[in-house]
C-alpha cells in the first residue's frame, strides 16, 4: 500500500506570509496528488488535483507542485480563512486511496 | 445543485451492524467513482473504502477489510456502506466523497457526513 507522509504537522505564521507544506509518497505516484482543506466541523475541500491543477473557485493564492514521490501546497499570501488544516492525497492507486496525517496551519 | 447526503449513522455495540447509504443528486452518478472517508473526533482523514463507476471494482483500507463492504446502485443514485463487527475504533464521521477521472479520481464533492458511534 501506499502511504503518504506529510510535513509539518503543524505549522504558525502570520497574514501575508508565504507558506509551503510538503508531502512525500512511498512510492511513485507520477502526479496523482490532490491537496484539501478542512475547517472545523465542515467536510474537506478541493483545492488542488493532479498535483498542479487549481480546482474551479479556488484562489489562485493556493498553488501545487511536485510529481513522483515528492510534492508541496504553495500558499502565495496567507489571509485570515486560510487557517485550517490540509491534508494531501494519492489517488494513483484508485479506488483505493490514502491520505496524510494533515497539517494544521495557526495564525502566529 | 451537485449534492451528496449520508444517512444511516447511529449508536451501536460492538460487533454490531450498521449499513450506511449516501444519495447522490445533481450530476449522473454513473459516471463517477465513489468512496468513503471516515474521521474520528479531533483527528485527520482516513480513507475507508472505494468503488468505481459499475461496482467492478473495490478498495479496502487494512483497518475495515473483511468487515466493511462497499456497494452501489446506479439505477437508485445511492452509494452503500455495510459495516459488521464494529469496534470502538469505528466511531467517527463517515462521509462519502465522489472521485472523477476529469479531476484525476479526486475527490470533487463531499457529503457533509453521518455519524457512527460504537459504544456499550
Amino acid at each position: 500500500d501506499i502511504q503518504m507522509t506529510q510535513s509539518p504537522s503543524s505549522l504558525s505564521a502570520s497574514v501575508g506570509d508565504r507558506v509551503t507544506i510538503t508531502c512525500r509518497a512511498s512510492q511513485s505516484i507520477r502526479s496523482y496528488l490532490n491537496w484539501y482543506q478542512q475547517k472545523p466541523g465542515k467536510a474537506p475541500k478541493l483545492l488542488i488535483y493532479a498535483g498542479s491543477s487549481l480546482q474551479s473557485g479556488v484562489s489562485s493564492r493556493f498553488s501545487g507542485s511536485g510529481s513522483g514521490t515528492d510534492f508541496t501546497l504553495t500558499i502565495s499570501s496567507l489571509q485570515p480563512e486560510d487557517f485550517a488544516t490540509y491534508y494531501c492525497q494519492q489517488s494513483y492507486s484508485t479506488p483505493k486511496y490514502t491520505f496524510g496525517q494533515g497539517t494544521k496551519l495557526e495564525i502566529k | 445543485e451537485v449534492q451528496l447526503v449520508e444517512f444511516g449513522g447511529g449508536v451501536v455495540r460492538p460487533g454490531g451492524s450498521l449499513r450506511l447509504s449516501c444519495a447522490a443528486s445533481g450530476f449522473t452518478f454513473e459516471d463517477y467513482g465513489m468512496s468513503w472517508v471516515r474521521q474520528a473526533p479531533g483527528k485527520g482523514l482516513e480513507w475507508v473504502s472505494g468503488i468505481n463507476w459499475n461496482g467492478g471494482s473495490t478498495g479496502y483500507a487494512d483497518s475495515v477489510k473483511g468487515r466493511l463492504t462497499i456497494s452501489r446502485d446506479n439505477a437508485k443514485n445511492c452509494l452503500y456502506l455495510q459495516m459488521n463487527s464494529l469496534r470502538a475504533g469505528d466511531t467517527a464521521l463517515y462521509h462519502c466523497a465522489r472521485a472523477g477521472s476529469s479531476s484525476s479520481f479526486a475527490f470533487d464533492i463531499w457529503g457533509q457526513g453521518t455519524m457512527v458511534t460504537v459504544s456499550s
